[in-house]
């Protein structure tokens, strides 16, 4: 059983430009988080998706946003990237938006030149 | 409204106990724990639900102190296995899950 896949694994990007970044979450699971990982720290919430919306947001700009597909799979956007933007992006599953532990995929490294 | 971790790291000898303390500003209502390897994702370990309980993952277990607002890891005989930075993940009814500061766990033999 696949558990989260994200791709790509990793991604260098020119300040300014867009990126779009993926995730499968684990069979099952209906509810997408995304997390920003920085060096040396915790992961920060972005956003989570269940049903195709929005439910809940954290302490980001609006260059982040996402989309979330019938199939449960979730897309993470950002826009006019900045250094401060690279990071270690985490996409996490769960059955459901509650007391349910999450699966992590192994993340996307994104970094910002 | 970070949780804020206590201690932020820790080097423990194989065999040895270590406790993970999980502190919170707002009222929990369940509290995770992840363990996070040098260069991985972030693993579920456990979830605690109520005030009062508590759980154990082989020679890991945690307890959730509910009027506290705090939650407990607790590591006996640690293994190398155990090194990773652990982080506690309160969270408040449908609402995000919120990562603690982390705790750096290294084992050595």
């Amino acid at each position: 059983d696949a558990g989260v896949t994200q791709s790509p694994t990793h991604l260098i990007k020119t300040r300014g430009q867009q990126v779009t970044l993926r995730c499968s979450p684990k069979s099952g699971h209906d509810t997408v988080s995304w997390y920003q990982q920085a060096l040396g720290q915790g992961p920060q919430f972005i956003f989570q998706y269940y049903e195709e919306e929005e439910r809940q947001r954290g302490n980001f700009p609006d260059r982040f946003s996402g989309h979330q597909f019938p199939n449960y799979s979730s897309e993470l956007n950002v826009n006019a990237l900045l250094l401060g933007d690279s990071a270690l992006y985490l996409c996490a599953s769960s059955p459901g938006r509650g007391n349910y532990g999450y699966t992590f995929g192994s993340g996307t490294r994104l970094t910002v030149v | 409204q970070q949780p804020v971790q206590s201690p932020q790291a820790v080097i423990l000898r194989e065999g040895e106990d270590a406790v993970i303390n999980c502190s919170s500003s707002k009222a929990l209502y369940s509290v995770h724990w992840y363990r996070q390897k040098h260069g991985e994702a972030p693993v579920f370990l456990m979830i605690l639900l109520k005030g009062g309980e508590q759980k154990g993952h082989e020679k890991i277990s945690a307890s959730f102190n509910e009027k506290k607002q705090q939650s407990s890891l607790y590591l006996t005989a640690s293994q190398l296995s155990y090194s990773g930075t652990y982080f506690c993940g309160p969270q408040f009814g449908n609402e995000k899950l919120t990562f603690g500061t982390g705790t750096r766990l290294t084992i050595i033999p």
